[in-house]
């Protein structure tokens, strides 16, 4: 009953520095989503896919890569970090395209770059 | 273009009060609408949604939604609050291109 799984929950980055952020879903789900939240702005689409091995720009891509090898995992990428990426991230994934079943949540994970 | 209002950033409520947090949306054509509820350091879970049909429709944890086409509306209600509904609550409407196009969401604080 895991639904969608998130890692890190928390991390911390030099400016700089790259990371990797995996989400994980378990409902076979062909939609899989990633936002990130900040204070006063809810939240905002960075990348999303649509199946396996399909990528697609959100609302906020500049900065971030994406990949979807396999269905279930959608992996987020910081190549080079900057204290404006500092924010919480989530990942999220549909089974329908309108978001017809709802989006399922992951907990997220909150980074923080100095 | 489409886009969803939730003109109240924060909503504070008396324990055991009713409460209405009010959602607008701009689409169209026929929406799909979502409210979802956000308790602190957690994610997203869905709390209602409206496809079609009945205008009101009832979620989990006692919420309703009444969906109003003349207003562009889908406001949420709960007839008695308690102290666990404080958390952020975000509507949302389903976009033909895969996406949800989110509210900024309406913080509720609960009086004791």
């Amino acid at each position: 009953n895991a639904g969608v799984t998130q890692t890190p929950k928390f991390r911390v980055l030099k400016t700089g520095q790259s990371m990797t952020l995996l989400c994980a879903q378990d409902m076979n789900h062909e939609y899989m989503y990633w936002y990130r939240q900040d204070p006063g702005m809810g939240l905002r689409l960075i990348h999303y896919s649509v199946g396996e091995g399909t990528t697609a720009k959100g609302e906020v891509p500049d900065g971030y890569n994406v990949s979807r090898l396999k269905k279930q995992n959608f992996l987020l990428g910081l190549e080079s970090a900057a204290p404006s990426q500092t924010s919480v991230y989530f990942c999220a994934s549909s089974g329908g395209n309108r978001g017809q079943a709802g989006y399922t949540f992951g907990s997220g994970t909150r980074l923080t770059v100095v | 273009a489409q886009s969803v209002t939730q003109p109240d950033i924060h909503i504070t409520v008396s324990e055991g009060a009713s409460l209405e947090l009010r959602c607008n949306y701009s689409y169209g054509a026929t929406p799909y609408l979502f409210w979802y509820v956000q308790s602190p350091g957690q994610g997203l879970q869905l709390l209602l949604k409206y496809f079609s049909g009945d205008t009101l429709v009832q979620g989990i944890k006692g919420f309703e939604a009444e969906f109003k086409r003349s207003q562009s509306s889908f406001n949420l209600r709960k007839p008695s609050v308690h102290w666990s509904d404080a958390a952020e609550y975000f509507c949302a409407v389903g976009a033909s291109n895969y996406q949800l196009i989110w509210g900024a969401g309406t913080k509720l604080i609960i009086k004791p």
